[in-house]
């Protein structure tokens, strides 16, 4: 099956830091890949989708200038969230669909990035 | 604005028992449905539905779609403690957004 890996799977940073996360499809091409957050026992809240070579799309609430996104090539996007605070401490994790297969809707997710900002 | 919402909340059962999650939605431009099993991480892949009244069915989880009534149902039978998860329905539009549902927390109980 595919497969979607996300880097670091935990990152602990002070306050003021940047942290970049990074989201790859190993062994097939993304169209698209999103990012969502997820509080404790809560479900995942899509934040952006993110297009190879174009700019990415944010939902309603989320801050551009917080969230960099960055699709650079079709297997890779990354996710900066930029000056973190504590309450940006959450579970990242991001998705993939599948180049060979963009009408299906199917998503490939990656395992999750724990952020826990001090 | 498009909605997911699953029911129960949460669901604690004994082993062997069959549980049914419900998940109906409202979402302007639907494509598919998709279910979701997440343990500790990173959710993963059940099911995709995108046509009314076909059943999917892998092992012991099935899972049938109703777009007449806006709504599916995921089925586990003779549950076993290595299903205790969060099982997660999402909705994807034609637009390729996805909107999930807060998820449904099983328990089975040896």
């Amino acid at each position: 099956g595919a497969v979607v890996s996300q880097h670091p799977s935990w990152v602990i940073c002070k306050s003021g830091t940047s942290v970049k996360i990074e989201c790859r499809s190993l062994d097939f091409q993304a169209t698209t890949m999103f990012w969502y957050r997820q509080f404790p026992k809560q479900s995942l809240m899509l934040m952006a989708t993110s297009n190879e070579g174009s700019k990415a799309t944010y939902e309603q609430g989320v801050e551009k200038d917080k969230f960099l996104i960055n699709h650079a090539s079709l297997t890779l996007s990354t996710l900066t969230v930029t000056s973190a605070h504590p309450e940006d401490s959450s579970f990242y994790i991001c998705s993939a669909r599948s180049l060979r297969s963009p009408l299906s809707g199917e998503l490939f997710f990656g395992e999750g990035s724990r952020l826990t900002v001090l | 604005e498009d909605k997911v919402v699953q029911s129960p909340l949460s669901l604690v059962v004994h082993e062997g028992d069959t549980v049914t999650l419900n998940c109906s939605y409202e979402v302007t431009n639907f494509r598919s449905l998709l279910w979701y099993k997440q343990e500790k991480k990173a959710p993963t892949f059940l099911f995709m539905l995108t046509s009314s009244g076909i059943e999917k069915k892998s092992g012991r989880l099935s899972s049938i779609l109703d777009k007449k009534e806006l709504f599916s149902i995921l089925n586990i039978t003779a549950t076993q403690t290595g299903d205790s998860a969060v099982y997660l329905c999402a909705v994807i539009t034609n637009a390729g957004k996805s909107t999930f549902g807060d998820g449904t927390t099983l328990t089975v109980k040896p």
